[in-house]
């Protein structure tokens, strides 16, 4: 199985500020990887698919990034909805899996 | 409107079967696969198995001897059964989507169903 390793696994950061979150996947996934977020008691919500698509109705401030074994999550001028939990995804090979999660918080 | 809703009993004893079902709607379960997921407490996901529109199903190795996906087409439903529960299987199970011509990305997700495993 393909292993995706996430971090930070907590981040705190403050409004406006811009946050990265890695994942790297223990072999090449050719942009396989699709990153989510998850509010406390709700249900996982995409963010971007192949690497970099930013999934319809997701605001610009949410990009991402990489290639290979290396890809990242950044989030620019942090707003007090993002607090949340991400995860990123790899669908390149079976099964899919997932990192462990990166929990953020506000400063 | 795209929508999955998971349903089951949220209490199961070790030993017994889990059965779920996840019910669709505003999309055809011929056109999309529908994939389950489960969570435990909030920690990470871990990706259980399939529905391929055409019928066909894919399964993790991780639960292939205890773990069949079925659906009813006509009702718009999905069917999880997983045997020999124990413990550790505790957590929040979620239907997905995807779209099969597209990468296996989820795209909709239910809500998500509790399930403990407990006597």
């Amino acid at each position: 199985d393909i292993q995706m390793t996430q971090s930070p696994a907590s981040l705190s950061a403050s409004l406006g500020e811009t946050v990265t979150i890695e994942c790297r996947a223990s072999e090449d996934i050719y942009n396989g990887l699709a990153w989510y977020q998850q509010k406390p008691g709700k249900s996982p919500q995409l963010l971007i698919y192949n690497a970099n698509s930013l999934h319809t109705g997701v605001p610009s401030r949410f990009s991402g990034s990489g290639s290979g074994t290396q890809y990242s999550l950044k989030i620019n001028s942090l707003q007090s909805e993002d607090v949340a939990s991400y995860f990123c995804q790899q669908y390149y090979d079976y099964p899919w899996t997932f990192g462990g999660g990166t929990k953020l918080e506000l400063k | 409107q795209v929508q999955l809703k998971e349903s089951g009993p949220g209490l199961v004893q070790p030993s017994q079967t889990l059965s779920l079902t996840c019910t669709v709607s505003g999309f055809s379960l011929t056109s999309y696969s529908v994939h389950w997921v489960r969570q435990h407490s909030g920690k990470s996901l871990e990706w259980m198995g399939r529905m391929w529109s055409d019928g066909d199903t894919s399964y993790n190795s991780a639960f292939t001897s205890r773990l069949s996906i079925s659906r009813d087409t006509s009702k718009s439903q999905v069917f999880l059964k997983m045997n020999s529960l124990q413990t550790e299987d505790t957590g929040t199970y979620y239907c997905a989507r995807n779209f099969d011509y597209s990468g296996d990305y989820f795209d909709y997700w239910g809500q998500g169903v509790m399930v403990t495993v407990s006597s």
